[in-house]
């Protein structure tokens, strides 16, 4: 069974700081992806980065950026100059294929609570 | 992005009441899930289907039933709710492409049983 592992209930970070929000997963499967969801207060599951298992650089996508450590099974979220609308829960969640189908599910982590001040 | 959309956004019901919650995607995406999501904590998997006529359980166990009928359209009924299955509940929708196998969630349904 797999798990994933945020141990940052809450963070809070100055407007146009960078936050690091933290991440680490267990499974045995060889073959996984990684993703971050953003969760605003109004419920919606936003994607923002998604890093497969075999990719050799860290994703990258606008102002956010996975810090993928594969021996050390974490991959951190990286925001960049923040702002004010990035104040939202995070989720982290794993890829795992179900059975033997092409079907997969994902795996959430309990989410980090992430707010930006002026 | 996908688009993928839930209806209703809110709903509050009296126990005993069948209910049906709307997930639909126009982006021709073969799997579809729902997600159970209590305030402020992890989703959790209650349905999935690999496409038309394909339905299974996910993780959590969950009163609720699905039906695939069409590539597009994946509801969600309950038979009779109870105040036990207040939650939100989340559908999405995926297609693989390359390694990529990507989830696009919908808006939401918040559900009250009174």
């Amino acid at each position: 069974a797999q798990k994933i592992t945020q141990t940052q209930p809450g963070m809070f970070v100055q407007e146009k700081e960078a936050v690091t929000l933290d991440c680490t997963y267990d499974t045995s499967d060889p073959s996984y992806g990684l993703f971050w969801y953003k969760q605003p207060s109004s419920g919606e599951m936003i994607f923002l980065i998604y890093q497969g298992s075999y990719d050799q650089q860290n994703a990258t996508e606008g102002r956010y950026s996975l810090n993928f450590q594969k021996a050390r099974k974490s991959a951190n979220l990286v925001i960049s100059a923040s702002q004010l609308g990035d104040s939202a829960m995070y989720f982290c969640a794993m890829r795992e294929r179900i059975n033997t189908g092409t079907a997969s599910k994902l795996t959430f982590g309990t989410g980090t609570r992430l707010q930006v001040t002026l | 992005e996908a688009d993928i959309y839930q209806t209703p956004r809110y709903l509050v019901i009296g126990t005993g009441k069948k209910i049906t919650l709307e997930c639909s995607q126009t982006m021709g995406h073969d799997k579809m899930y729902w997600y159970q999501q209590d305030p402020g904590m992890e989703l959790h998997l209650i349905h999935y289907s690999y496409g038309v006529n394909s339905t299974e359980k996910g993780d959590l166990s969950s009163e609720s039933t699905v039906s695939r009928i069409r590539t597009e359209h994946f509801p969600l009924t309950l038979e009779s709710a109870r105040p036990s299955h207040t939650s939100q509940y989340l559908c999405a929708s995926s297609h693989r492409v390359g390694a990529t196998d990507t989830q696009y969630f919908g808006p939401g349904t918040r559900l009250t049983v009174l």
